[in-house]
């Protein structure tokens, strides 16, 4: 079935450093989606990419989507604590679920 | 806008038991979606209900059941648990089938089986 993988698994930074996480998924997608779970908390949506070599930004974070529709990345620009959490992406298998990725588990120490 | 609500927070069965856990979508949206997270692990999809009926369902054994009422809340209901159903039961809701990609998530109910 499909797989959808994400590195790092882990990173740790320094508050102000930049945190890229990269999503790769064994098939094209159609889109993919990216969500945040805090400590503790239920995943969050943040953002859907559909075409092609897609860039959205929010504020620090800078979503792409490659030109294969096959990879994604998240990239957030000076790291603040309230950035900790982990991170997902997702893309449809078919029309009617989300495989979710691995995740990336972000800290940032002050 | 109310968000997702689950029911309960936490959950404590033992082997064996049967655990029920619940649902209750954002106001107006269609479909529900529910998803087992183990601890430090990934999301993974265990059943997807719109217009209170079955559309899909994960790799999970079939003791692993629900339905969606005609309000849309839903159920989950979990027979003779093992060790390993302990995680987190995540559930989401979209607006509707077209809407599959943007999920909105409940708090969760921790089931603990002991």
């Amino acid at each position: 079935g499909q797989q959808v993988m994400q590195i790092p698994q882990y990173q740790h930074v320094q508050e102000g450093e930049d945190f890229t996480t990269y999503c790769n998924s064994s098939t094209t997608l159609s889109n993919i989606q990216w969500y945040k779970q805090r400590p503790g908390g239920h995943p969050v949506f943040l953002i859907q990419l559909v075409k092609s070599g897609e860039v959205k930004k929010q504020k620090r974070l800078t979503f792409q989507f490659g030109e294969a529709k096959k990879n994604s990345s998240l990239h957030i620009t000076a790291t603040q604590t309230t950035d900790v959490g982990t991170y997902f992406c997702a893309g449809p298998e078919n029309t009617d679920k989300l495989i979710f990725g691995t995740g990336t588990r972000l800290q940032v120490f002050p | 806008e109310a968000g997702v609500t689950q029911s309960p927070t936490h959950l404590i069965k033992t082997r064996g038991q049967q655990a029920t856990l619940r649902c209750s979508p954002i106001s107006g949206h269609t479909s529900v979606y529910w998803y087992q997270q183990a601890l430090g692990l990934g999301l993974q999809f265990l059943l997807w209900y719109d217009e209170g009926e079955e559309r899909n369902r994960g790799n999970f054994p079939p003791r692993f059941s629900g339905r969606q009422f005609p309000n849309y809340s839903s159920e989950l209901n979990v027979n003779a648990l093992e060790l390993e159903d302990s995680a987190l039961y995540l559930c989401a809701s979209s607006r509707d089938r077209a809407t599959v990609y943007e999920q909105y998530f409940g708090p969760g109910t921790r089931l603990t089986v002991t």
